[in-house]
């Protein structure tokens, strides 16, 4: 079974810097895909960037970048020029290309970034 | 596109009664959906999977006769909570299969359930 680890719980950043959420992931496929979803205080699910491991480009979303790396099975989330609005849990996940539509995701525990202004 | 809402997004019920929640793909036809529960600074638990047409499929631990699933068109799932007690008090989520090759799950803005 696979698993996302995010060993850090809580994060704070200085609006307008950079900022770098870590997570790893185990599993035995070669092709998967990977997301990074925030929940701000509201609770709705957002999702923020997309990867698939087949990629061997970072995927970008405007201020949101990220570091796959296939090999180390890591898969961080880099948010640039920090905003009040970013200040929310970030939750990695991992979702197998088995099962077609009902494959399901594994998430990580969620981070929780504060931003200062 | 990919819209997903929930109805409703907040309520409260007595104990001993049922509650029902609705997950509507607004935009596009889901074929399958999922349900989730998430309690405060914590992830999301997989209850179980949706699929248009047929039985849900249940996590393990999770009863179904107490979370009855209905997936009964591409855009609408229900989940009732059947005899609501306390400990079922939660936020619920759902969520949608989306894109051509249905990768990407969009979730509905949760319904927060408390049970007197």
């Amino acid at each position: 079974a696979q698993t996302v680890t995010q060993s850090q719980p809580e994060m704070s950043v200085q609006e307008a810097e950079t900022v770098t959420l870590s997570c790893t992931y185990d599993t035995s496929e070669s092709d998967y895909y990977l997301f990074w979803y925030k929940q701000p205080p509201s609770r709705q699910m957002i999702l923020v960037i997309r990867q698939e491991a087949y990629k061997q480009q970072n995927a970008t979303e405007n201020r949101f970048s990220v570091n796959f790396q296939k090999a180390a099975k890591s898969f961080s989330l880099k948010i640039s020029d920090s905003q009040l609005g970013d200040a929310a849990m970030y939750f990695c996940a991992y979702r197998s290309l088995l099962g077609g539509a009902n494959s399901k995701l594994t998430f990580g525990k969620g981070i929780t970034l504060s931003v200062r202004p | 596109g990919a819209v997903v809402s929930q109805h409703p997004s907040r309520v409260i019920c007595k104990s001993g009664t049922s509650v029902k929640i609705e997950c509507r793909s607004l935009d596009f036809q889901a074929t399958t959906m999922f349900w989730y529960r998430q309690f405060p600074k914590q992830s999301l638990m997989l209850m179980a999977t949706s699929n248009e047409g047929s039985k849900a499929t249940y996590e393990q631990g999770v009863e179904k006769d107490k979370f009855l699933i209905n997936h009964a068109s591409l855009t609408l799932s229900t989940l009732t909570v059947t005899s609501a007690h306390p400990e079922d008090s939660s936020f619920y989520i759902c969520s949608a299969s989306v894109g051509p090759a249905a990768d990407t799950q969009y979730f509905g803005p949760g319904t927060r359930l408390t049970v007197l």
